[in-house]
C-alpha cells in the first residue's frame, strides 16, 4: 500500500556536523510535503514545507530537497546543535475518499546530537 | 498567544471508564484534528473537523467520538476506555484544512488505560 516512511530510525551526530534525515514516499500524486520536529514531551512543531513544483527550499539552517523521480524527500540541518535533538517526521498531503485532503505522517526518526 | 491548548496533560483510566479530552485554539483556524501517537506508529488521525459544524472520521476512529463545540473548541470522547487506547493524544488546527496548510499542535495528553 501507499506509505510515507523514513529510511533511518535513529541518527547520532556530533555537534557542529551537518545532519541529513531521509524520507521516502510512494504516492506519486502527492504535491505537498512537510517536516515536523518533536522534542520530548512536546507536540510536533513545523520546520519547513515544500510543494512538488520545487526541488529545494531553504530555511534557517535547514534545507529540504525533493526528488520526485525517486520519490524521496530529505531534510538537511546545517551545523547541528544540541537543541536539534528530537524526533523528526515527514508528512505527505494525500487525497482521501470524497476529495478531502489530509496529511499522512511517517513513523519518525530520532536525531541525537552529541556535544 | 496560547495557540492550541489541550487538557488534561495526563490521565489514568480504568477499562470501561469514560472521559473527554478538551482542545481549544485561539488562532481563528477553520479546521481541527485529533491524532494519536504510539511508539513506532507515527501520528494517526482519529477524527477531524474541516469547519465548524462538520466532523469526519480519520484512519482510526473506532472507540472515539468528537464534538466541534464552536470554532475554537474540538473535544474527543472515549465512551468506554480500553487498554488499546493507551496512547499520547494530540490536537491540532489549521487555517484551511485542505492539508496544504501546516498544522499547529497542542502539547499532548498522555492517557493510560489500565
Amino acid at each position: 500500500g501507499e506509505s510515507v516512511g523514513l529510511h533511518l530510525p535513529t541518527l547520532s551526530v556530533q555537534e557542529g556536523d551537518n545532519s541529513i534525515i531521509n524520507c521516502a514516499y510512494s504516492n506519486s500524486a502527492s504535491d505537498y510535503f512537510i517536516w515536523y520536529k518533536q522534542e520530548s514531551g512536546k507536540g510536533p512543531q513545523f520546520i519547513i514545507d515544500i510543494r512538488s513544483n520545487m526541488d529545494k527550499r531553504q530555511g534557517q539552517r535547514v534545507t529540504v530537497l525533493l526528488n520526485k523521480t525517486v520519490k524521496h524527500l530529505s531534510l538537511q540541518i546545517a551545523a547541528t546543535q544540541p537543541g536539534d535533538s528530537a524526533v523528526y517526521f515527514c508528512a505527505e498531503k494525500r487525497r482521501a475518499q470524497g476529495g478531502s485532503e489530509k496529511l499522512v505522517f511517517g513513523k519518525g526518526m530520532k536525531l541525537t546530537v552529541n556535544p | 498567544n496560547a495557540g492550541v491548548t489541550q487538557t488534561p496533560k495526563f490521565q489514568v483510566l480504568k477499562t470501561g471508564q469514560s472521559m473527554t479530552l478538551q482542545c481549544a485554539q485561539d488562532m481563528n483556524h477553520n479546521s481541527m484534528y485529533w491524532y494519536r501517537q504510539d511508539p513506532g506508529m507515527g501520528l494517526r488521525l482519529i477524527y477531524y473537523s474541516a469547519s465548524e459544524g462538520t466532523t469526519d472520521k480519520g484512519e482510526v476512529p473506532n472507540g472515539y467520538n468528537v464534538s466541534r463545540l464552536n470554532k475554537r473548541e474540538f473535544s474527543l470522547r472515549l465512551e468506554s476506555a480500553a487498554p488499546s487506547q493507551t496512547s499520547v493524544y494530540f490536537c491540532a488546527s489549521s487555517m484551511t484544512g485542505r492539508g496544504n496548510e501546516k498544522l499547529f499542535f497542542g502539547s499532548g495528553t498522555q492517557l493510560s488505560v489500565l
